[in-house]
């Protein structure tokens, strides 16, 4: 069984519009991060969260909103899509924002933004 | 900004014992070295990590050279399942909000 699961799998935009990418983690960890993968890039650290709160965000745009509802979720909204913002997203966690080992990552959701 | 310097591909047959080395020159005295692979469509998944002395487990052996300026991933026997990017990133463990910076990685192609 997956230990993150990510939701949905593949998406689909039309530029401009409003998505909400779903993570899920069910590991018990206390921080949870997301990345983003563009086409032939490295990946790119996002927004790191530690007990629901923000510890880190290296996203230049506010178009990107991360929330958590409840402690093992944090879900990533994205406004005013663009075409560049096409790419896979993944959401990852470990138990404290300082372990390491058990950094584990979910298997993404790739956006297309047409 | 990634630290580290990798060679962009290896390749390598079954069976054998592959080495992935890693440069890190600037690394400072309280950063770790994370070794994590990713294969196409998968999110990247922990391999092995160390601060100074060499590491094994299950899936490598990590040999950490004496000043910490470079590093090499050692997988024994590779098999198809182990051809994927390896990244190697530093990361520091015990200050807050630190997150990984990952590069271009090394591909690994595993020939049958």
């Amino acid at each position: 069984d997956p230990k993150i699961i990510q939701k949905p799998k593949y998406l689909v935009a039309v530029t401009g519009s409003e998505k909400i990418l779903i993570c899920e983690q069910y590991l018990g960890h206390n921080a949870m991060y997301w990345y983003r993968q563009s086409a032939k890039k490295p990946l790119e650290f996002m927004f790191s969260y530690s007990y629901q709160k923000l510890m880190d965000n290296q996203t230049a745009s506010s178009r990107f909103q991360p929330q958590s509802s409840k402690k093992n979720h944090l879900d990533l909204q994205i406004t005013a899509l663009k075409p560049d913002d096409s790419a896979t997203y993944f959401c990852a966690s470990s138990q404290d924002y300082r372990a390491r080992s058990d950094y584990t990552f979910g298997s993404g959701t790739r956006l297309l933004v047409i | 900004d990634a630290k580290t310097t990798q060679p962009d591909s290896m390749e390598s047959t079954e069976g054998e014992t592959v080495h992935l080395p890693c440069s890190h020159a600037t690394i400072s005295g309280n950063e770790y070295i994370y070794w994590y692979r990713q294969v196409p469509l998968q999110g990247p998944e922990y391999v092995t990590h160390g601060l100074q002395q060499n590491t094994t487990n299950s899936m490598a052996f990590l040999a950490i050279a004496s000043d910490r300026k470079s590093s090499t991933l050692i997988l024994p026997h590779v098999s198809l399942r182990d051809a994927a990017v390896y990244h190697c990133i530093l990361s520091t463990s015990n200050t807050g909000y630190q997150n990984f910076y990952f590069g271009k990685g090394t591909s690994l192609t595993v020939i049958p």
